[in-house]
């Protein structure tokens, strides 16, 4: 069970060019979401999804895709780079435990980008 | 939009204190997330509670609903336990959650 994992762990574009963050579980959770994390800031909501063929706009969607064709693969595309979108990117699966008592969520390693 | 507060920002403390890093939320929630993200940058998930108090070894986290606030505390603080500690609450779409900005914890010799 190798939980949540996400590759590249380190990568370097230059301004404009695209590219794929690839985020991947095999708990069989239905709902992933994207972060980013950046310095002095929490963690911010990218895109999420609940389910195969369904996702959502997160806090900070701009500049952003995702698609989710299979219950375990998430991808997170940059289809134009931009250095404001330098950054750690975390994504995340959870696992409800019930209404009442909420959801446990399980997180990549991350990927560090670096947009110059 | 659930906006959370955490303090200290930073804390440094001798081995063997006993630590207590404090969040606060403005909105009413189902549940909070303690999450220990390590210097490698990985992030764990501690706790996750509705109400009352649990504990793992030794830590401790606490929630007050009516306060919107919750505590975690580390007894016997030892280096290990240098990391940043996460508040997150329940925001943001589904099960998305709306985090603090961490407090910076460093535990020396």
């Amino acid at each position: 069970n190798a939980g949540v994992t996400q590759t590249p762990k380190f990568q370097v574009l230059k301004t404009g060019q695209s590219m794929t963050l690839q985020c991947a579980q095999d708990m069989n959770h239905e709902y992933m979401s994207w972060y980013r994390q950046d310095p002095g800031m929490g963690l911010r909501l990218i895109h999420y999804s609940v389910g195969a063929g369904i996702t959502d706009q997160g806090e900070v969607p701009n500049g952003y895709n995702v698609s989710r064709s299979t219950t375990e693969d998430f991808p997170l595309r940059l289809l134009s780079a931009a250095p404001s979108q330098t950054s750690v990117y975390f994504c995340a699966s959870s696992r409800t435990l019930g209404q009442l008592n909420g959801y446990e969520q399980y997180f990549g390693p991350g990927t560090r980008l670096t947009v110059t | 939009k659930n906006e959370v507060e955490q303090s200290p920002q930073n804390l440094t403390a001798q081995e063997g204190e006993f630590i207590t890093i404090n969040c606060s939320y403005s909105v009413g929630i189902s549940a909070l997330h303690w999450l220990q993200q390590h210097p490698g940058g990985g992030i764990v998930s501690l706790f996750m509670l509705s109400s009352g108090k649990k504990k793992h070894g030794r830590l401790i986290a606490t929630i007050n609903i009516q306060e919107k606030h919750s505590s975690l505390h580390i007894t016997a603080s030892h280096p290990r336990d240098s990391a940043v500690y996460i508040c997150a609450v329940p925001g943001g779409g589904a099960d998305g959650l709306t985090f603090g900005k961490g407090t910076h914890l460093i535990i020396q010799p």
